[in-house]
């Protein structure tokens, strides 16, 4: 059970174009979904929280309006990566918590050429 | 400040053998959960075991163990009996606060390999 399903797992984009990631959960609803960047080799860093049918907390240092985080029901929230440049080449992970502990999405490989 | 600390970037043990990796980790919370995470090349994140800081006995979970010394503020985490399986990075993360929705730090990782 508390299971996450993430899409696409891999895209290739090109500089200027947006990306959308979805995360939904499947067999539960997840009030809150916590979206992660990880660049190569490093850890993992929480760039925003998004909590159903309210604005999304950013971290400081994202930026709210390149990094559009929806989360419009208890199944499924978005992160939109608008006007992507190289530099946003990077591995977007999502995760809910739920009783005690969290599930995490497959991941989503993010190349912008 | 929250933290998470990893000293080790990597390891290597010998298949069979017996691992720790090692995650100390700061905070001014009393209550607050400690969880280690697995991650393969294929990115996915594998939940280990979670320790609770008000948890007497040390977490297990098959292989795993977690040696939490909470006056040292350290969550080691014991593999046993090495698999080649277990070659991956090893993340150790804290869950600060006692609820039970918030994020997780996460320390650097520790890329462990299993050498047959």
């Amino acid at each position: 059970g508390a299971v996450v399903s993430q899409h696409p797992s891999r895209v290739i984009c090109k500089s200027g174009t947006s990306v959308k990631i979805e995360c939904r959960s499947l067999d539960f609803q997840a009030t809150t979904m916590f979206w992660y960047r990880q660049f190569p080799k490093q850890s993992l860093m929480l760039m925003a929280t998004s909590n159903e049918g309210s604005k999304a907390t950013y971290e400081q240092g994202v930026e709210k309006d390149k990094f559009l985080i929806n989360h419009a029901s208890l199944t499924l929230s978005t992160l939109t990566v608008t006007s992507a440049h190289p530099e946003d080449s990077s591995f977007y992970i999502c995760s809910a918590g739920f009783f005690l502990g969290y599930t995490f999405g497959s991941g989503t490989r993010l190349t912008v050429v | 400040a929250q933290k998470i600390t990893q000293t080790q970037p990597g390891m290597f043990v010998q298949e069979k053998e017996a691992v720790t990796l090692d995650c100390t980790y700061d905070t001014s919370d009393q209550s607050y959960g400690l969880f280690w995470y697995k991650q393969p090349s294929s990115g996915e994140m594998i939940f280990l075991i979670y320790q609770g800081s008000y948890d007497e006995q040390n977490a297990t979970e098959g292989r795993y163990s977690l040696n939490f010394q909470k006056a040292r503020k350290s969550a080691n985490l014991v593999i046993s009996a090495s698999q080649l399986g277990d070659s991956a990075m090893y993340f150790c993360a804290m869950r600060p606060g006692g609820g039970s929705q918030g994020n997780l730090i996460f320390g650097k990782g520790t890329k462990l390999s299993v050498k047959p």
